[in-house]
């Protein structure tokens, strides 16, 4: 059964830092590409980060460019979100996904997500 | 950058058609993916591909793709059935990924 578990969300004040973990099983972690989407309370789905199967390519949403870093350990089987500079609209609750196939595959797997609290 | 627009509610009574709509300059040249979110949970993923399910998904959704137009359909609509639904996109000029504003579907 595949399993996608988020960790590392909470409470942090504006310019502050956190890192996001996401604990993959149940796949072959290695073979995927993943990604990161937000939802910030009450409102849609947003894209953050992608990462491709190796780590080699990376590619990230404008408001967060420079602010945040996608990465991720295969012998861990983990992906994680580094996040810089933190905003209070970065509030949010953070997925992980799973994408099947490659750049405009499907987000077939996701995680129940991890809340963010950026707040003085 | 690129744009999908969804209505933001469709009402339908049970047993009905429920039709979403996303627009999106000549989106019927990308591949469409669209997800099923109730409250309180992690999004699923209910068509992708434009027309195809995934396995445990009731034939009742169905999907198809043209010009600017993509439409998720949801055939014999259930209470079931009442949640936010998104379509998503991957802009290759941007490598970016894109989802819809999303719509709520209220079954009456």
């Amino acid at each position: 059964e595949v399993q996608l578990v988020e960790s590392g969300g909470g409470l942090v004040q504006p310019g502050g830092s956190l890192r996001l973990s996401c604990a993959a099983s149940g796949f072959t972690f290695s073979s995927y590409w993943m990604h990161w989407v937000r939802q910030a309370p009450g409102k849609g789905l947003v894209w953050v980060s992608r990462i491709n199967s190796d780590g080699s390519s990376t590619s990230y949403a404008d408001s967060v460019k420079g602010r945040f870093t996608i990465s991720r350990d295969n012998a861990k089987n983990t992906l994680y979100l580094q996040m810089n500079s933190l905003r209070a609209e970065d509030t949010a609750v953070y997925y992980c996904a799973r994408m099947s196939g490659s750049y405009n595959g499907a987000f077939d797997y996701w995680g129940q997500g991890t809340l963010v609290t950026v707040s003085s | 950058s690129y744009v999908l627009t969804q209505p933001p509610s469709v009402s339908v009574a049970p047993g009905q058609t429920a039709r979403i709509t996303c627009g999106g300059n000549n989106i019927g040249s990308k591949s469409v993916h669209w997800y099923q979110q109730k409250p309180g949970q992690a999004p699923v993923l209910v068509v992708y591909d434009d027309s195809d399910r995934p396995s445990g998904i009731p034939e009742r959704f169905s999907g198809s793709n043209s010009g600017n137009t993509a439409t998720l359909t949801i055939s014999r609509v259930e209470a079931g059935d009442e949640a936010d639904y998104y379509c998503q996109v991957w802009d290759s000029s941007s490598d970016h990924y894109v989802f819809g504003t999303g719509t709520k579907v209220t079954v009456l």
